[in-house]
C-alpha cells in the first residue's frame, strides 16, 4: 500500500515558485515527511523532512498542515536544475526509504 | 566529509556471466549501507541493506546477493546475470545527523545485460 500520493508530472516557469504537493492521510505520528529528488541519471538527493512544523533549508521550504495529513515542498525561485524527479516519503526513525513513483517536475525556461 | 564511491559508472555485460560491483564509504564509520535498483521507466527499489560487517538483509528474492566484508564496503554480486538484471545499481550510506536518518546515494552503475 502507497503511504504517499503525488500528481506525477508537473510544469514550473523558471523563476517561478514550485509548489509540489504531497497526501499521506495514513501518517502516524511518529512518522516524518521527507523529500528527495532525483536529477536524470543520477542518484538521489536529500531535499528536506520534517514532523509536524513547517521546515525551511537553503534547497526548498516544506510546509506540513495542521492535521499532518498533507505536506507542500516549495521551491522557492525554480531554475532549470531543478527538473527532476520529487519523492514524498512517510517514514519513521530506522526504517529503509521506500520510493515511489513520485513527481516529474519540468522548469520551462 | 563523508564521501561514497561506486564503480564502474557503467557495465555491459552478456546473459550468464558474472557480476561484481562495488561501493565504498569514506569519512563515517558504521554506517549502514544499502543496494538499489532501478529498472527502466520504473521506481526505486531496495534490493539489500547492511546494519553491520557480515549482516546482510534481503527484500527481494533474486539471482543477485549482496556481501560487506568490511565496515565501508559493500559488495553486489551475481553468478549469472539474466536479461532483467538491466538497470540503474545504486548504492547509499546512512547514519543519524540530528533528527535526520538520511541517505547519500552513489553516483550508480548503469548495467546492461544483453
Amino acid at each position: 500500500d502507497a503511504k504517499t500520493t503525488q500528481p506525477p508530472s508537473m510544469d514550473c516557469a523558471e523563476g517561478r515558485a514550485a509548489n509540489l504537493p504531497c497526501n499521506h492521510s495514513t501518517i502516524s505520528g511518529n512518522e516524518y515527511v521527507y523529500w528527495y529528488r532525483q536529477i536524470h541519471s543520477q542518484g538521489p538527493q536529500y531535499i528536506i523532512h520534517g514532523l509536524k512544523n513547517n521546515e525551511t533549508n537553503e534547497m526548498a521550504s516544506l510546509i506540513i498542515t495542521e492535521d499532518r495529513k498533507s505536506s507542500t515542498l516549495i521551491l522557492p525561485h525554480a531554475t532549470l536544475r531543478d527538473t527532476a524527479v520529487y519523492y514524498c516519503i512517510v517514514r519513521e526513525g530506522y526504517s529503509t526509504l521506500t520510493f515511489g513513483k513520485g513527481t516529474m517536475l519540468l522548469v520551462s525556461p | 566529509s563523508q564521501t561514497i564511491h561506486q564503480w564502474p559508472a557503467t557495465l555491459v555485460q552478456p546473459v550468464g556471466s558474472p557480476l561484481s560491483l562495488e561501493c565504498t564509504v569514506e569519512g563515517t564509520s558504521n554506517p549502514n549501507l544499502y543496494w538499489y535498483r532501478q529498472a527502466a521507466g520504473r521506481g526505486l527499489q531496495l534490493l539489500f541493506y547492511s546494519v553491520g560487517i557480515g549482516q546482510i538483509s534481503s527484500e527481494v528474492p533474486q539471482n543477485l546477493s549482496a556481501s560487506r566484508p568490511q565496515d565501508r564496503q559493500f559488495i553486489l554480486s551475481s553468478k549469472k546475470l539474466l536479461l532483467s538484471d538491466s538497470g540503474f545499481y545504486l548504492c547509499a550510506w546512512s547514519v543519524w545527523v540530528e533528527t535526520n536518518y538520511g541517505y547519500t546515494f552513489g553516483s550508480g552503475t548503469r548495467l546492461t545485460v544483453v
